[in-house]
């Protein structure tokens, strides 16, 4: 069965750093298109980031030259280190696989909280 | 990225049909293909109920169904019934920054 796990979310400061992780199991995590998607309290969902098969990776606007996202193909785990964190960065962020490569993730994880305050 | 509009809400009394529109530009809806529809339960994350227009994963039931014309899309559910009463997302790839943008959301409420 595939399985998505995030974790690293938590309570940061204005300015500090977080780095999650998202746990692959019954899949090759390098095979797919996988993204992060999140969701601030109340809100609706946004596009952050998404790497390709082929390494090439994308972000939105909103976090481009803040966020990186990476995988380690060896722990088959995809991470996305956050910096320089913003209120607005606080979420729930998800980890989402998409097969084809068609902007339409069928598996996700259960999502990790982010909050951003002092 | 701007994001795609979609009503606030949306209802129906169970047995009934319900379509939620999804409007975008020639950026995005109108150039491609790629439009999808996410259902998220309150506390949930989201599930693909339709990519690439109007083709439903296993598992989804034939009730929905997706289309498009021009810069709009549309999700329809027929046969409404309590369960699917959750929250919709329509997405579509965007082409800028390789990303996909996603609708505001719609509500949908079974009566």
């Amino acid at each position: 069965e595939v399985q998505l796990v995030e974790s690293g979310g938590g309570l940061v400061q204005p300015g500090g750093s977080l780095r999650l992780a998202c746990a692959a199991s019954a899949f090759i995590v390098s095979d797919g298109y996988m993204s992060w998607v999140r969701q601030a309290p109340g809100k609706g969902l946004e596009w952050v980031s998404v790497i390709y098969p082929t390494g090439d990776t994308y972000y939105a606007d909103s976090v481009k030259g803040r966020f990186t996202i990476s995988r380690d193909n060896f722990k088959n785990t995809l991470y996305l280190q956050m910096n320089s964190l913003k209120a607005e960065d606080t979420a729930v962020y998800y980890c989402a696989r998409d097969s084809a490569g068609v902007a339409a993730p069928e598996y996700w994880g259960q999502g990790t909280l982010v909050t951003v305050s002092s | 990225q701007s994001a795609l509009t979609q009503p606030p809400s949306a209802s129906g009394s169970p047995g009934q049909s319900v379509t939620i529109s999804c409007t975008g530009t020639h950026n995005d809806v109108g150039s491609y293909n790629y439009v999808s529809w996410y259902q998220q339960h309150p506390g949930k994350a989201p599930r693909l109920m339709i990519y690439e227009v109007n083709k439903r994963p296993s598992g989804v039931p034939d009730r929905f169904s997706g289309s498009k014309s021009g810069n709009t899309a549309s999700l329809t559910v027929s046969g409404l019934q309590a369960e699917d009463e959750a929250d919709y997302y329509c997405s579509s790839f965007a082409g800028v920054n390789n990303l996909a943008v996603f609708g505001g959301g719609t509500k949908l409420t079974v009566l």
